[in-house]
């Protein structure tokens, strides 16, 4: 079955730079790879995804973009705050009659002033 | 606008006692309804689906159990809790019908001793 690898698992940048998380995925067949952030005792929301048929997708401050060829995708967080500092969690799923997400070990945020 | 309702919020329970968790959706017919599981800091490990009434798939047993009564409810259930089944419960919902995006309920925190 898909499995998902995420890095790093933690990271710590500077309030006001920029973020990068990196997945990869085994299954050539997933089309479909969204981003939650959980914040702590909290249940993870969905930020944004991108799907097989596009490369980039950008809402507001965050960018992911994706390499089917190589079978990695990334989230890239622009200008980072606080509010961001959370764990992220990559997942990936293939075309079926139901969602199965295959999430990644998730990556802890430190936005630090 | 949909709400997903999870009960209960918190569960302490002993070794080898029966375990009932729900969750509810509103404001979606027919919606596909999935149970996560989550060890304390851990990723997010899918446990069952559903896509209709009365029919449950399992993804990872876990020695648990799930049942779609209502269209609209979706139970986990176990006869005997081990201490490996301590962690965040959460219930996550689709539109199905190739809709991926997935969207996380509150969640239970179950603490077995």
């Amino acid at each position: 079955g898909e499995q998902v690898e995420q890095l790093p698992s933690i990271l710590r940048v500077q309030e006001g730079s920029s973020a990068s998380i990196n997945c990869s995925y085994e299954d050539s067949a997933s089309n479909y790879f969204p981003w939650y952030k959980q914040e702590p005792g909290e249940n993870p929301k969905l930020i944004i995804d991108i799907r097989s048929n596009m490369e980039r997708k950008q809402i507001q401050e965050l960018i992911v973009l994706l390499d089917k060829k190589a079978k990695r995708f990334s989230l890239h967080i622009t200008d980072t705050q606080p509010g961001d500092s959370a764990m992220y969690f990559c997942a990936a799923s293939g075309p079926s009659s139901f969602s199965k997400l295959v999430f990644g070990q998730g990556t802890s945020l430190s936005v630090v002033p | 606008a949909q709400t997903i309702h999870q009960w209960p919020v918190a569960e302490i329970k002993a070794v080898g006692s029966p375990l009932s968790l729900g969750c509810t959706i509103k404001g979606k017919s027919s919606p596909n309804l999935y149970w996560y599981w989550q060890a304390t800091g851990g990723t997010l490990q899918q446990l069952f689906y559903s896509i209709t009434v009365g029919q449950v798939e399992s993804v990872v047993q876990l020695n648990l159990s799930a049942s779609r009564p209502k269209d609209d409810q979706f139970i986990l259930s176990t006869e005997k809790l081990l201490l490996s089944h301590s962690g965040f419960y959460l219930c996550a919902w689709s539109l199905g019908g190739g809709r991926d995006e997935q969207y996380f309920g509150p969640g239970t925190r179950l603490t077995v001793l």
